[in-house]
């Protein structure tokens, strides 16, 4: 049972460099977001998506594009990496019945450190 | 953005102890969820709230949707040690459509340590 896997779990990069966090679910799930995690902060919705071809910006989008092609993988990108950007990144997905059944299920998230 | 208030930030309790945590919002959620985060982990769901004034309970966990519907409470009888993490509250809005599409809004957090 896989469920929610992101890639990688550490990374530390430069700032200006870019990269790409991998984020890919197994149980057929519509939707798909992305949270980042600082202290105190709880956690703040980046960007989502309702399905293939679909997404949409979260609370704190800027800095970050992603695409969905597929049901399965929901990429986030950073273009040029920011010290701000320091932080625990999490992936979730949930299934679009009528709002009864709405658990999200988190990867173990991505730890970024930009310098 | 939207902000749920999450009250306390911590605790501090000794083993068989009773905690409440609570969360309040100025905004209506149509529905309430609690997780809690073990360390280097991903959120993992307690409890889902869907109407207002539901109370549901899952073992040794009991939680409440406010009647308003702006806020709600997290209580767990007879702590131990395991029970220690981060929990968070979380609400969804729906809209027009009667769909949050998965979003949802934190609470900032209560971390919970136990002591033996």
């Amino acid at each position: 049972n896989a469920g929610v896997t992101q890639t990688p779990k550490f990374q530390v990069l430069k700032t200006g460099q870019s990269m790409t966090l991998q984020c890919a679910q197994d149980m057929n799930h519509e939707y798909m977001s992305w949270y980042r995690q600082d202290p105190g902060m709880g956690l703040r919705l980046i960007h989502y998506s309702v399905g293939a071809g679909i997404t949409d910006q979260g609370e704190v989008p800027n800095g970050y594009n992603v695409s969905r092609s597929t049901t399965e993988d929901f990429p986030l990108r950073l273009l040029s990496a920011a010290p701000s950007q320091t932080s625990v990144y999490f992936c979730a997905s949930s299934y679009s019945l009528r709002e009864m059944n709405t658990e999200a299920f988190f990867g173990q998230g991505t730890r970024l450190t930009v310098v | 953005g939207q902000q749920l208030n999450q009250s306390p930030q911590s605790m501090f309790i000794q083993e068989g102890e009773d905690v409440s945590m609570n969360c309040t919002s100025s905004s209506i959620f149509n529905t309430w969820l609690w997780y809690k985060q073990d360390p280097g982990e991903g959120p993992v769901l307690l409890i889902a709230l869907y109407k207002a004034g539901e109370l549901t309970s899952n073992g040794r966990l009991t939680a409440q949707f406010g009647i308003t519907r702006k806020d709600s409470f997290l209580n767990i009888s007879a702590s131990i040690p395991s029970d220690v993490g981060i929990y968070f509250c979380a609400g969804q809005q729906h809209n027009a459509g009667g769909t949050s599409y998965g979003k949802l809004t934190f609470g900032q957090g209560t971390i919970l340590t136990v002591h033996p």
